[in-house]
């Protein structure tokens, strides 16, 4: 079937550490993105790319790094700079250009210990 | 900067009533609006997309409306059943179909 795969789903991360995220998709599209979950808040983008070897920020970047080396992957890296990294982060992809659906995997919970 | 408000924040309902999700949006320069369901703990499914020149989009019994000029989109949810229980959350698309994402409308139906 095709979708999104996040994994994992549950990350513990210790004080000082980098920790990955992953995404993959086998949907072929070109444009992936990754979002924060805050409780009461809505969805906010981290960083999105439209294209392999390309990738933006998003509006809260900071603390954060991506890759894009294959059209199917777009690994998040929650850095130590980041100092509120507790959250829900959801991916997602879509076709590029207008009006065109994302599809989200099923999430990652972050945790600090 | 696009801002995305949904009112009411929760919502409870007994199974059967028919239902209205309000969405409002401050930049009504758009490609689309999405509506989404999301599951406690789980991924956002995608229920209806509507472009900026459409007025509305039916999927059973859901149906998504859009005024664009005054920044506005509703959901109404017919017969309501408690599977339906879940949060609802609106998002617009800007450029690079980047979308902005309101808070989101708890929704439970109650038997």
């Amino acid at each position: 079937d095709g979708g999104i795969t996040q994994s994992p789903k549950y990350l513990f991360r210790k004080e000082g550490q980098n920790v990955t995220l992953s995404c993959e998709q086998n949907l072929n599209h070109d444009a992936m993105y990754w979002y924060r979950q805050d409780p009461g808040q809505g969805l906010r983008l981290i960083y999105y790319s439209q294209i392999v070897n390309d990738f933006q920020k998003g509006d809260i970047a900071e603390g954060y790094s991506v890759s894009r080396e294959k059209k199917e992957s777009f690994p998040l890296t929650v850095t130590s700079a980041q100092k509120n990294p507790t959250a829900f982060y959801l991916c997602a992809s879509s076709w590029t250009g207008g009006n065109q659906p994302q599809h989200f995997g099923d999430g990652t919970r972050l945790s600090i210990l | 900067k696009q801002e995305v408000t949904q009112i009411p924040a929760a919502l409870s309902v007994p199974e059967g009533e028919n239902l209205v999700l309000n969405c409002s949006f401050t930049d009504s320069a758009i490609y689309n609006l999405q509506w989404f369901r999301q599951d406690p703990g789980k991924g956002l499914t995608s229920l209806l997309l509507i472009q900026s020149s459409q007025r509305e989009q039916t999927s059973g019994r859901l149906n998504a409306s859009l005024d664009k000029s005054s920044g506005r989109s509703t959901l109404y949810i017919a017969a309501s059943q408690p599977g339906d229980s879940a949060t609802y959350l609106c998002a617009v698309s800007g450029t690079a179909s980047k979308l902005t994402f309101g808070t989101g409308t708890r929704l439970q139906v109650t038997l």
